[in-house]
């Protein structure tokens, strides 16, 4: 029940498409949704985060989209540039627990 | 901005070696994480700090311990090193307002190879 699935696990996109990764979970008690970026020999970053009284948060290109009775949460990275090509991470948490992280999502971005 | 610093990018150490790995964050947060990062497995974490003199389990703690005798420094043991803990370990900071629903901040990783 502590578990976030993310899929896929890689992805090639062409440049100026868009990207599209999706995580799910079960426990009804996570409140909060993180995305992480890691760029190749760096720590991951803070992308953006929901929580889930809204189903919709965008920052710039990144959207998290939040579908509460799906237990869904994805990322939609609009006009995908190269420099997008990272890994990224969802994640989940409730108020006073561990953050328990998806297992990854290597993005490509193609010229 | 906030620093979190690993005293090591790469380290090759033999089996049975004990092994310290040394993390510094500059800005003063009270939570201190070490994670695991393997390939299909995200992150995994290890042990967690909320307070000097302070540690919790997390949830691959078998084989390691930490220490953490100042606020700004969070170190992760190896007792005794073996091969299956030949993994990327990032270490993670975040202020600590009472709840865990808040921005972690990593370091750059240190690639601990036991050969």
């Amino acid at each position: 029940q502590q578990q976030v699935k993310q899929s896929p696990q890689s992805l090639i996109v062409q440049k100026g498409g868009i990207s599209i990764i999706n995580c799910a979970y079960e426990n009804t008690a996570f409140d909060y949704f993180p995305w992480y970026q890691q760029f190749p020999g760096k720590g991951p970053a803070l992308l953006i985060a929901i929580r889930p009284d809204v189903s919709e948060k965008k920052e710039g290109r990144f959207t998290i989209s939040f579908n509460k009775s799906a237990k869904q949460f994805s990322l939609h990275i609009m006009d995908s540039q190269p420099g997008d090509s990272a890994t990224y991470f969802c994640a989940a948490s409730t108020p006073y627990d561990k953050v328990i992280f998806g297992p990854g999502t290597s993005l490509s971005v193609i010229p | 901005d906030v620093k979190v610093t690993q005293s090591s990018r790469y380290l090759v150490k033999r089996t049975g070696e004990k092994v310290f790995l040394e993390c510094v964050q500059d800005m003063d947060h009270e939570n201190m994480f070490w994670y695991r990062q393997d390939p299909g497995l995200g992150l995994r974490l290890i042990y967690f700090s909320y307070d000097v003199k302070m540690k919790e389990k997390g949830d691959i703690p078998e084989g390691y311990s930490v220490s953490r005798e100042k606020k700004e420094r969070f170190s992760l043991i190896l007792e005794s090193a073996s091969t299956n803990q030949t993994s990327m370990y990032l270490c993670a900071s975040s202020l600590g307002l009472g709840t865990t629903n808040e921005k972690l901040f990593f370091g750059s990783g240190t690639q601990l190879s036991v050969l």
